[in-house]
């Protein structure tokens, strides 16, 4: 298996634009993370989902944020529009049940 | 919150030296995870120790377990250069519930 996916690996925008981080999770996963990582604040869980369903979205920032799941294989996270602040890397996530979670590389955000 | 907070926030020792990092949590656990990080890569799943269990090794890692001091320790053995990364430790608070992280240790092996 190829592991988690995540497009693009880096992206730079200007404030006010909208961002589509994408994820595509380990096949036969059923639970789906989204994470984000700054020096500040180290890891945090923004959203994460079961089945497709989205169970625990307490960790989103703001309405600016929202996060999809169509299906089993793939997973987006927008931030509409995007502020300085949200730089930071973003990382998706996908475990089976229980099981260790399996991390994508990453998605490097930089917002001028 | 947090519910993992590793100790040091950041570590430097000699190659073949032995290096130690230590987590705390706050409330009761099923397990408890460490996670390895390098530079601008995701986080990759190192070991699994129960609630039961005290001890664990795998490799040249040992993790221990003490839960009336809400703690673990993570030793890595030998280390090699290849091991300087971020460590973190992670818990689920609860039942299926998703990990919380620490901010983790930041270990530089020097050769």
């Amino acid at each position: 298996d190829a592991g988690v996916i995540q497009s693009p690996r880096h992206e730079v925008t200007e404030m006010g634009q909208e961002v589509t981080l994408r994820c595509k999770p380990i096949s036969g996963h059923d639970y789906l993370f989204w994470y984000r990582q700054t020096m500040m604040r180290g890891l945090e869980l923004l959203i994460y989902f079961n089945n497709n369903v989205p169970i625990d979205d307490s960790g989103m920032p703001e309405d600016r944020f929202s996060a999809k799941m169509p299906n089993a294989s793939f997973s987006t996270l927008k931030i509409q529009p995007s502020e300085p602040r949200d730089s930071a890397v973003y990382f998706c996530a996908s475990r089976l049940g229980q099981g260790a979670k399996y991390f994508g590389p990453g998605t490097r955000l930089t917002v001028t | 919150s947090q519910q993992g907070e590793e100790d040091p926030q950041a570590l430097s020792i000699q190659e073949g030296e032995n290096a130690t990092m230590n987590c705390s949590y706050k409330t009761s656990i099923n397990n408890l995870q460490w996670y390895r990080q390098n530079s601008g890569r995701g986080l990759v799943h190192l070991i699994l120790i129960r609630s039961n269990e005290r001890e664990k090794h795998s490799g040249r890692l040992r993790v221990t377990l003490d839960t009336s001091k809400k703690s673990s320790s993570l030793l890595i053995t030998a280390s090699r250069a290849a091991d300087t990364a971020s460590y973190f430790c992670a818990t689920p608070p609860s039942g299926n519930t998703p990990l919380v992280f620490g901010k983790g240790t930041r270990l530089s092996v020097i050769a």
